[in-house]
């Protein structure tokens, strides 16, 4: 089926070092893999952070990236240094590229960043 | 940032009564989803409209839940009889449906809780 798992969390790091969050997923439905990676900070709705809709390709927002990589069909979430305002709780998403199917999502990475 | 609007924010009801929540999409986004997430952080899609039209729906929404997307009206869920099982987080997203732009923006969500 269609699905993705993500590092399960909670994960502490401090603040300037590097980040990463792995997110693989299964498409087995979907001809053309559109990935995502929302973030919802605390108290706050689940907001959209990067999105990549064309395997190979990059996409980068707020100093992290993400690369769509489809021969492992992983879409890592990377950041050189964190930051104390980075802590929030991020999923990845596996949408299709017809825009009325929903979206299949990680369970969340929880981040806290330690200054 | 998403203007999603969801209310109410919170809902508070005893098993066996009618829970009701609303959503209005972003102006111009044509396609509007509901999502459940529990408290394990799970994602459950429960339906979604074109408009006014349903385009796909699960089975646990045609037999408890009600929805509909009105034109010139927000959109509702309705939980017709309320079971401790459906307290979760109620997500509304709406999507621009655009070629390239099939992201979903989500609104804050309204978190029922069943006694």
């Amino acid at each position: 089926g269609d699905s993705v798992t993500q590092t399960e969390g909670p994960v502490t790091v401090s603040e300037s070092e590097s980040l990463i969050i792995n997110c693989t997923y299964s498409a087995t439905s979907i001809a053309y893999p559109n990935l995502f990676w929302y973030v919802r900070y605390p108290g706050e709705g689940l907001q959209l952070l990067l999105k990549v809709i064309t395997a190979g390709q990059k996409g980068s927002s707020r100093g992290f990236e993400a690369t769509y990589n489809k021969e492992t069909t992983s879409f890592h979430l990377q950041k050189a240094s964190v930051q104390e305002s980075d802590s929030a709780v991020y999923y990845c998403a596996l949408g299709s590229d017809t825009g009325y199917q929903n979206f299949y999502f990680g369970k969340g990475t929880s981040l806290t960043v330690i200054p | 940032n998403s203007k999603v609007i969801q209310t109410p924010r919170y809902l508070v009801k005893g098993q066996g009564q009618k829970a009701k929540m609303r959503c209005i999409p972003e102006k111009g986004h044509p396609v509007v989803f509901w999502y459940q997430q529990n408290k394990n952080n799970e994602f459950k899609f429960l339906i979604n409209f074109q408009n006014q039209e349903v385009l796909q729906q699960i089975d646990m929404t045609e037999k408890r839940f009600s929805a509909e997307c009105p034109s010139n009206s927000p959109c509702s869920l309705e939980i017709q009889s309320s079971e401790a099982g459906d307290s979760a987080l109620y997500l509304c997203a709406s999507s621009p449906w655009d070629w390239g732009a099939w992201e979903q923006y989500f609104g804050p969500g309204t978190r029922l809780t069943v006694l």
